[in-house]
């Protein structure tokens, strides 16, 4: 089955700076690659997702990019600020069918 | 637009009980998932129901047993509560039909002592 490795654990980054988080898949079957933010005691929430036939997705600060060769794909968070802190969560599923998630980043932006 | 709800927010329990805990779909999705996650983990994937049937499961004992409404509402069952079940019950829903994305309930927190 499918298994998501997700890097780092714990992230730290001054406030204005970028912060990268990488995670990497087992499936090739997996088309569809979801990033959740998760604040303390709170839902998970969609922030980007991106499928298999687009390499590079933007959304104002945040971006992902997919590379399907190498089975793996990242979050870019330009800009940092305050409220970006939280434990952000990468996933990757065939469709419609179940996420399966990485370990967990949890991102802490210093003012 | 109400969004995924859940409930009830928080529940304790103790060893040996059973637990239902319910989930309202997003206004126009017909797939509900739902995810266990554990204190400081990931959400991990217990079961997926669309058309009132479980569509995928997950590696879960059938302890964790589910059922979907015709309204498109759905309950999670969990049978002789083990203290390990102890977890954010998260329930996200979807439809095919919009795309592949998932939206999640602000889940139960389920305690067993």
């Amino acid at each position: 089955g499918e298994n998501v490795e997700q890097h780092p654990s714990t992230l730290s980054v001054q406030e204005g700076d970028s912060a990268v988080i990488k995670c990497t898949y087992s499936d090739s079957a997996s088309n569809y690659f979801p990033w959740y933010k998760q604040e303390l005691g709170k839902r998970p929430q969609l922030i980007i997702d991106i499928r298999s036939n687009v390499g590079e997705k933007k959304d104002q600060r945040i971006a992902v990019t997919l590379n399907k060769t190498a089975k793996h794909f990242s979050l870019h968070i330009t800009e940092t600020q305050p409220e970006d802190s939280a434990v952000y969560f990468c996933a990757a599923s065939e469709g419609a069918q179940k996420l399966v998630f990485g370990q967990g980043t949890r991102l802490t932006i210093n003012p | 637009d109400a969004g995924v709800t859940q409930s009830p927010t928080h529940l304790i329990k103790t060893r040996g009980q059973q637990v239902t805990l319910r989930c309202s779909p997003k206004s126009g999705h017909d797939t509900v998932s739902w995810y266990q996650q554990a204190l400081g983990q990931g959400p991990q994937f217990i079961f997926q129901y669309y058309e009132e049937e479980e569509r995928q499961r997950g590696n879960f004992p059938d302890r964790f047993s589910g059922h979907q409404f015709p309204n498109y509402s759905s309950e999670l069952n969990v049978n002789a509560l083990l203290l390990g079940d102890s977890a954010l019950y998260l329930c996200a829903s979807s439809t095919e039909g919009w795309g592949y994305e998932q939206y999640f309930g602000p889940g139960t927190r389920l305690t067993v002592t």
